[in-house]
Parts: C-alpha cells; structure tokens; sequence
C-alpha cells in the first residue's frame, strides 16, 4: 500500500535562513508525489509536484522539492523563508492501485513556524 | 474560473440530525474527490467521482454518508444521523483528467467544517 511520512510534526526556522520540510514514501512503482500547503481555516493549496524527470521540482512561492529514489523522500525546500510562509505542509502520493482514481494519500502534516 | 466552492463553510448541528454539503468543482474538471480532514491530520480519502459516476468509496464511508454528483456538475455529500465522530472539516477537490502539465493536480475548496454537538 502507498503511504507517506512527515517525520517532523513542526519546523523552526529564522526568516531568512533555508528551510526544509521533511518527507518519505513508500510506494510500489513510480511514484507522483505532491506537496500542499494550508493556512488557517483555508484549503489546501498546491505547491509542486513529482511525476517524472528532473529530480529538483519547482514549485509556487519560491519552493522546490528533491525527489530522492534510493532514499525515496521528497523534501521541500526553499532558500529563504519568510514569516508569511509559516503554515501546515503536506506532502501526498498518488495512489495507484487498481482502482487508478487518482485519489492522494497524505502525510499527518508538519507545521512551518518562521520566526522574525 | 473562481476556483473550488464548498458550501456552507461552517456547520453546527445536534447529534441525530442530518447535514448536507454542497460542493461546486472548477467548471471543466471532470474529476471530483471529498475528503475529512481531523484536528492534526491530514485529508483522508472519502469517495470519487468521474463525471457523473461515483467509482470509488473508502471504507470510512459508513451507511450513513452518501454522496451524487447528478449532472457531472456540483456534487452534495450528506451525513444522515450525524455522530460526535463525524466532526470533522470536509474537504472537496476537482481535477482535470487530460494530458499536460495540469493533470493529475487537485485543486481543493476552503472545506466545510462540522461540528456536531
């Protein structure tokens, strides 16, 4: 079965600095992969996603995210942060059972808190 | 394009009753997905529409939901003799099953958010 893993329930990072947002998955396949954000009491936004070819993806909001296979994680990245980036991320699969429904699976969330 | 709508965004109701919400996709989108999201988690995968076809229920889907997109347009899900368990934030996205950049991305609503007292 698919599943992702956001090891880091929050991130702390200083505005400014580099920031990274940590993600796993295990899937049979090739994998899609996709990250989100959510800021309070809104719906999930989307920020880049994995389907195949160059390992670094650029995303929206200044973002990227690296697709690792022998390490199969998908981080998120960005090279400096601002205190308006701060917000729950999550990171997704695409399920790709038999069903093909295109239907995600999404990690438990890491909340980014940047810091002034 | 305004994007995905879901109506109401928030909703109260009294254990027993029955709730219903309404969920208006990108209009081209022929890919429709609700999702329930609980405090601290992430979205959960509810059931799936292709068109007007419902192709896809997870097993969280007990009797007491049941969801129609009737025309291939708006989709409703409703919650019949609602629980304290089903307080959640219910989440609707829309995709475009077509070749392109564009595939495969979900584009979600604000969500409606129920709590049932």
């Amino acid at each position: 079965a698919q599943s992702v893993a956001q090891p880091e329930d929050q991130v702390n990072v200083a505005e400014g600095n580099p920031l990274t947002v940590k993600c796993t998955y295990s899937v049979s396949g090739n994998p899609y992969l996709f990250w989100y954000v959510q800021y309070p009491n809104r719906g999930l936004q989307f920020l880049l996603k994995y389907i195949t070819g160059d390992n670094l993806v650029k995303g929206s909001y200044g973002f990227e995210a690296e697709f690792n296979k022998s390490q199969t994680s998908f981080h998120l990245k960005k090279p400096s942060a601002l205190v308006s980036d701060s917000a729950l991320y999550f990171c997704a699969v695409r399920d790709v059972g038999s069903s093909n429904t295109g239907k995600l699976i999404f990690g438990q969330g890491t909340t980014l808190q940047v810091k002034p | 394009d305004t994007g995905v709508s879901q109506d109401p965004r928030h909703k109260i109701t009294k254990r027993g009753q029955n709730v219903t919400f309404r969920c208006d996709p990108i209009s081209e989108h022929n890919r429709l997905y609700w999702y329930r999201q609980t405090l601290g988690q992430g979205p959960e995968f509810l059931t799936y529409f292709q068109n007007e076809a419902q192709l896809e229920k997870s097993r969280l889907l007990s009797d007491r939901f049941s969801a129609e997109r009737p025309k291939g347009s708006f989709s409703t899900l409703e919650i019949q003799r609602t629980e304290q368990g089903d307080s959640a934030m219910y989440l609707c996205a829309s995709s475009l099953a077509a070749s392109g950049s564009s595939k495969n991305i979900q584009y979600f609503g604000a969500g409606t958010r129920l709590s049932v007292l």
